[in-house]
């Protein structure tokens, strides 16, 4: 079955350092991949997405790579801030059309830790 | 511009007894979202809502769940009698109509705690 996960659980940094979290997927197909953030108490927020024709796309200090040959996309954390400490998921929707759409497979989560 | 309400925040009850969760949208979405967070999981899709008709159930254990949208806005999501196993955060999203392809993006509420003991 389709599977979405991550190498690691956790990420502990220091303010100012980049952070990388990584996410492995396993559906050769899949096309369209989300990273979201989740503070604690809250629901998740959307980062940013990439599509499977990018290889990297660029936000406001984050930017997601693909690499569609390993099944494994990252996102990346430019000077990494004490707001930026949560949970981190990538989410990948099945395709569009039919009763599927709109329907997201997260993967388990790791926790970044952003120490002062 | 007011995100998803959902409420109660927290909840504990015993095993065997019935608990319900209140999910007020984004105005203008038409489609709902419940989702089920266990602890350390990402969010699980429980049944999905275009305006009042729920279009995607298949994850629900209809057994003890149960959800209405009965005018297409709010939503109510039932668990009757709840188990131990139900222990989790329980986070309703929304999204409107046709923004994006292939994914409407979801906007998520706060979640309601539920433990179960």
């Amino acid at each position: 079955g389709e599977s979405v996960g991550l190498h690691l659980p956790t990420l502990s940094v220091q303010e100012g350092d980049n952070s990388i979290i990584n996410c492995a997927y396993s559906n050769s197909a899949s096309d369209y991949f989300i990273w979201y953030k989740q503070e604690s108490g809250k629901g998740p927020q959307f980062i940013i997405d990439i599509r499977s024709n990018m290889d990297k796309r660029q936000g406001q200090r984050v930017t997601v790579l693909l690499n569609k040959t390993v099944k494994h996309l990252s996102l990346q954390i430019a000077a990494t801030q004490p707001g930026d400490s949560a949970v981190y998921f990538c989410a990948h929707p099945p395709d569009a059309g039919g009763t599927s759409y709109g329907k997201l497979t997260f993967g388990q989560g790791t926790i970044l830790t952003v120490h002062p | 511009e007011a995100g998803v309400v959902q409420s109660p925040r927290y909840k504990i009850i015993e095993k065997k007894q019935p608990v319900a969760f209140w999910c007020n949208p984004i105005s203008g979405h038409n489609t709902l979202y419940w989702y089920r967070q266990n602890l350390g999981q990402g969010p699980e899709l429980l049944i999905r809502y275009e305006n009042e008709e729920a279009v995607d159930d298949s994850q629900l254990p209809k057994d003890r769940f149960s959800a209405e949208r009965l005018k297409g806005v709010d939503s109510t999501l039932k668990i009757q009698p709840a188990e131990l196993g139900d222990s989790a955060v329980y986070l309703c999203a929304s999204s409107a109509p046709g923004a994006g392809w292939p994914y409407n993006e979801q906007f998520f509420g706060p979640g309601t705690r539920l433990t179960v003991l």
